[in-house]
């Protein structure tokens, strides 16, 4: 299975602020996943992430708020844009393993002041 | 749609009681089903799948079983620890997609 590092493991922002988050995985994969967890929450599929071409968003998030980046094979970034306290959130990354599981990140959890 | 359904929680259970969280789904077509586990204050990880019918995921001790026939997926261990508190979630896989689909999340606490 990857393994797959994130930073910042937590933070805490200014509503108005942006905030980006890097995912980092130790192998080189074809995709990889941002999600949100909501306090108390599940987990929902932000957008998807291939190289080399633009992000896929899911009903709900848009480009503007959430522009990802997908550099290489191995790593992506994930920012939230202009901060509310509704972004306080854990944001996980994940990457696609050799058969159709996802392996996950260890989360970045956001507060949102 | 897809959709996953999960029990409720908080499960309290003594250690060595026998555990059961249900999960049941909705799909087209034939999913992928999965449980992961998160622990206080760390991300998801996977514990168990089943890519097919009457096929049996098992992992430290925990298993489920793919039910086509009652769309189920319940999650079992015999004897639980302390260790195994923890947040699990059921989720699933469209067949040739990309997107889990997870469960609310069922939080599981075990007492001395």
């Amino acid at each position: 299975s990857a393994v797959i590092s994130q930073k910042p493991s937590r933070d805490i922002c200014q509503r108005g602020t942006s905030l980006t988050i890097q995912c980092q995985v130790d192998s080189q994969v074809t995709m990889m996943f941002w999600y949100r967890q909501q306090p108390g929450q599940s987990l929902t599929l932000i957008a998807t992430a291939n190289q080399g071409s633009e992000a896929t968003y899911e009903s709900g998030f848009v480009i503007d708020k959430f522009p990802i980046s997908r550099p290489n094979l191995t790593f992506s970034t994930l920012t939230v844009s202009n901060m509310s306290p509704e972004d306080s959130s854990i944001y996980l990354c994940s990457s696609k393993g050799q058969g159709n599981e996802q392996f996950f990140g260890p989360g970045t959890r956001l507060t949102v002041l | 749609g897809n959709s996953v359904t999960q029990m409720e929680g908080p499960v309290t259970l003594s250690e060595e009681a026998f555990l059961t969280i249900n999960c049941t789904y909705t799909a087209t077509g034939y999913p992928s089903l999965f449980w992961y586990v998160q622990y206080p204050g760390e991300g998801l990880q996977l514990l168990l799948k089943a890519t097919k019918a009457d096929d049996k995921g098992s992992n430290k001790g925990f298993e489920a079983t793919y039910r086509k026939e009652t769309t189920s997926f319940h999650l079992e261990k015999g004897s639980v620890q302390v260790s195994d508190s923890a947040v699990y979630f059921c989720a699933l896989l469209r067949g040739g997609g990309n997107k889990l689909t997870f469960g609310t999340g069922t939080q599981l606490k075990v007492e001395l």
